[in-house]
């Protein structure tokens, strides 16, 4: 069984604030975890993943996250927020197992920047 | 250029008709999946395939029915037994071996 948690649906931060996104995970297995972003009326774009291997991930727009198995966390941050940033984030997981096909999302942060 | 496609974009529904949401992608993908999104609820898993002729369903399969007849395709047919259809569809898919599932831009479905 998996399970995510977004604390917040909505967050506003002013441009070139630090960028917060806070998301906690349940996994009864070794986690994948993912962060997409949606921008209105489109579909889902991966903004980067944590598999296993180095714990700080990287992903594109600036975006990085880090796994914190202790903490059961993988929190998105953003060092300084730019306007092209507002958008709803979605965080996921999927069991590391063998034939689990299943991606559980959490139910989105909309994020609001503030010029 | 490779992707996912959905068709249509829009579409709207009376009560009681059957329709069907077009997935297609040319990735060479094995696994197909539809999600239904709906505000504040997140992406639920509707049903999902790992190969041709073979699919499971997912969380909230009542009242849907897919096909996987030739891997490019996965069709996703909402069906007058769907109590409350109105949503945005998204169809997904995931290379052998990959682990990132990738989307295509959605359908809006409404039912007027």
């Amino acid at each position: 069984a998996q399970s995510v948690t977004q604390l917040g649906s909505h967050v506003s931060v002013s441009e070139g604030a630090l960028v917060l996104l806070r998301c906690n995970y349940s996994s009864s297995v070794p986690p994948y975890l993912f962060w997409y972003v949606q921008y209105p009326n489109q579909g889902l774009q991966l903004l980067l993943k944590y598999t296993s291997a180095a714990t700080l991930v990287k992903g594109i727009n600036g975006f990085e996250a880090e796994f914190k198995k202790s903490e059961t966390s993988f929190h998105l941050t953003k060092p300084s927020a730019h306007m092209s940033d507002a958008a709803e984030y979605f965080c996921a997981v999927r069991g590391s197992n063998f034939g689990n096909e299943k991606l559980t999302f959490g139910t989105g942060t909309r994020l609001t920047i503030i010029p | 250029d490779g992707g996912i496609t959905q068709s249509p974009k829009y579409l709207f529904r009376k009560e009681g008709q059957n329709v069907t949401l077009s997935c297609e992608q040319n990735l060479n993908h094995d696994a197909m999946y539809w999600y239904r999104q709906d505000p504040g609820q997140g992406l639920r898993l509707i049903y999902y395939s790992q190969i041709v002729n073979d699919f499971q369903k997912g969380d909230i399969a009542e009242g849907y029915s897919v096909s996987r007849e030739k891997k490019e395709s996965f069709p996703l047919t909402v069906t007058s037994a769907q109590k409350n259809p109105t949503a945005f569809y998204l169809c997904a898919s995931r290379g052998p071996g990959g682990n990132t599932i990738y989307f295509g831009e959605g359908s809006w479905l409404t039912v007027v």
